[in-house]
């Protein structure tokens, strides 16, 4: 069965850091690209980035409402991908999936509260 | 960056009811397009994938049809579990898009 959980949500003050992990199972995580979906409370989805296999050498992307703050990163060894956070505003409170886009695996989500 | 621009926002349809949603893509996306259904709590769940092709496990009164910048995702009779909302995703190119979803609720 394939699993996707993310963890390390919260609240955090405006300014502040925050690291999300996304634990996989069931499926070769280190041939997937990963993306992170957000979801504004009662708001639409908004992709956020991407990071690709290594044999695509990790190659990253990101939306521009993101880049420059946040990073993904993975660590195959774990089967783990990670979105750190970096001058959090309020405007990134959401929750956050990751995801297998092409092949449709998401997580159940991890809520990021930005707020003073 | 793409901009995915769907419609309506929100519609009130019947049990049985032929329901259609479009997609339009500010520019050509070819076939790169999928459709999701998200309820409440959930996250979403992929229904058709490259546009045309139903995700395996979907019921086949889903069906998507387009390509370049106009996609339409038809339910060909909306049941009960079919009122949620739907999204768009192109992934043509980078930042990969949605559109800003239709809620599809019970008349």
């Amino acid at each position: 069965e394939v699993q996707l959980v993310e963890s390390g949500g919260g609240l955090v003050q405006p300014g502040g850091s925050l690291k999300l992990s996304c634990a996989a199972s069931g499926f070769t995580f280190s041939g997937s690209a990963m993306h992170w979906v957000r979801q504004a409370s009662g708001k639409g989805l908004e992709w956020v980035g991407r990071i690709r296999s290594k044999a695509n050498n990790y190659a990253t992307a990101y939306a521009a409402s993101v880049e420059g703050r946040f990073t993904i990163s993975r660590d195959d060894s774990k089967n783990t991908a990670y979105l750190q956070m970096n001058s959090l505003k309020t405007e990134d409170t959401a929750m956050y999936y990751c995801a297998g886009l092409r092949e449709d695996y998401w997580g159940q989500g991890s809520l990021v509260t930005v707020s003073s | 960056d793409i901009q995915m621009t769907q419609s309506p926002s929100s519609l009130s349809a019947s049990v049985g009811d032929r329901v259609t949603i479009t997609c339009r893509a500010s520019q050509g996306v070819r076939n790169d397009l999928g459709w999701y259904q998200q309820k409440p709590g959930k996250a979403p769940e992929r229904l058709i994938y490259g546009a045309s092709n139903l995700q395996s496990g979907v019921p086949s009164r889903f069906s998507g049809s387009g390509s370049g910048t106009e996609f339409t995702l038809t339910i060909s009779s909306l049941q009960p579990e079919d009122f949620a909302t739907y999204y768009c995703l192109q992934y043509n190119s980078y930042p990969q898009t949605f559109g800003q979803g239709t809620k599809v609720e019970i008349k």
